[in-house]
């Protein structure tokens, strides 16, 4: 069962426009939510992240959207530059008792560039 | 470069053979963490050790245990290895385990059971 579904394998978007990477969510306890980036032969690096009280986060050229009531997440990456093109991991996480929290990802988003 | 290492880059063994996966957290953190990344899936959790002691089991088999040593660094061992078993092994690391630490990933063993 997959609590963190990202339904779009891939993306391209033309240098300069908006790139809209999504994510839903089936798990009602998450409460904070993850995007990471990654390149070919990296791990993944954290990119911006945001708590179930709040409905968006804002970090530059990037926001993250959370509409709870839909169980849905976004990323708005504007403008999008070339060395955006990674894959992009969408991750949730649930409360946790000490000094645990367990990442839950999705499988995904290859975002692609195009100059 | 995050700061947490992993070795080896990759290993290619055998199945029913047994290897160790090790990962060094970065300077200073005290939460380790396995994934499992296998072919077009998203990241498992496995597990987390904080401070030398295991504080969250995710979908981690029997045949596979782990431990963090005196000096944080990690180790994941898998036994008894089966084809399915051929992933992308990622260790993070974090300065505690609390909801605002970000979680530093390494670059990731690549285990290849033929």
């Amino acid at each position: 069962d997959q609590q963190v579904k990202q339904n779009s394998p891939s993306l391209s978007v033309q240098e300069g426009r908006i790139s809209i990477l999504n994510c839903d969510y089936t798990n009602s306890m998450f409460d904070y939510f993850l995007w990471y980036k990654k390149y070919p032969a990296e791990g993944p690096t954290f990119l911006i992240s945001i708590s179930s009280i709040k409905d968006k986060n804002e970090d530059g050229r990037f926001t993250v959207f959370l509409n709870k009531s839909a169980k849905h997440l976004s990323l708005h990456i504007v403008p999008s530059q070339p060395g955006d093109s990674a894959v992009y991991f969408c991750a949730a996480s649930t409360p946790f008792s000490g000094s645990a929290r367990q990442l839950t990802f999705g499988s995904g988003t290859q975002l692609t560039v195009l100059p | 470069d995050s700061g947490v290492t992993q070795t080896p880059k990759h290993l290619i063994t055998a199945t029913g053979q047994r290897v160790t996966l090790r990962c060094s957290p970065r300077s200073g953190d005290l939460s380790v963490y396995w994934y499992q990344q296998s072919l077009d899936q998203g990241l498992q959790f496995l597990i987390q050790y904080y401070n030398g002691e295991e504080r969250a089991k995710g979908n981690i088999l029997e045949r596979f245990s782990a431990q963090q040593f005196p000096d944080l660094h990690s180790e994941l061992n898998l036994s008894s290895l089966e084809l399915g078993d051929s992933a992308l092994y990622f260790c993070a690391s974090s300065i505690g385990g609390l909801a605002t630490d970000t979680q530093y990933f390494g670059p990731g063993t690549r285990l290849t059971v033929l």
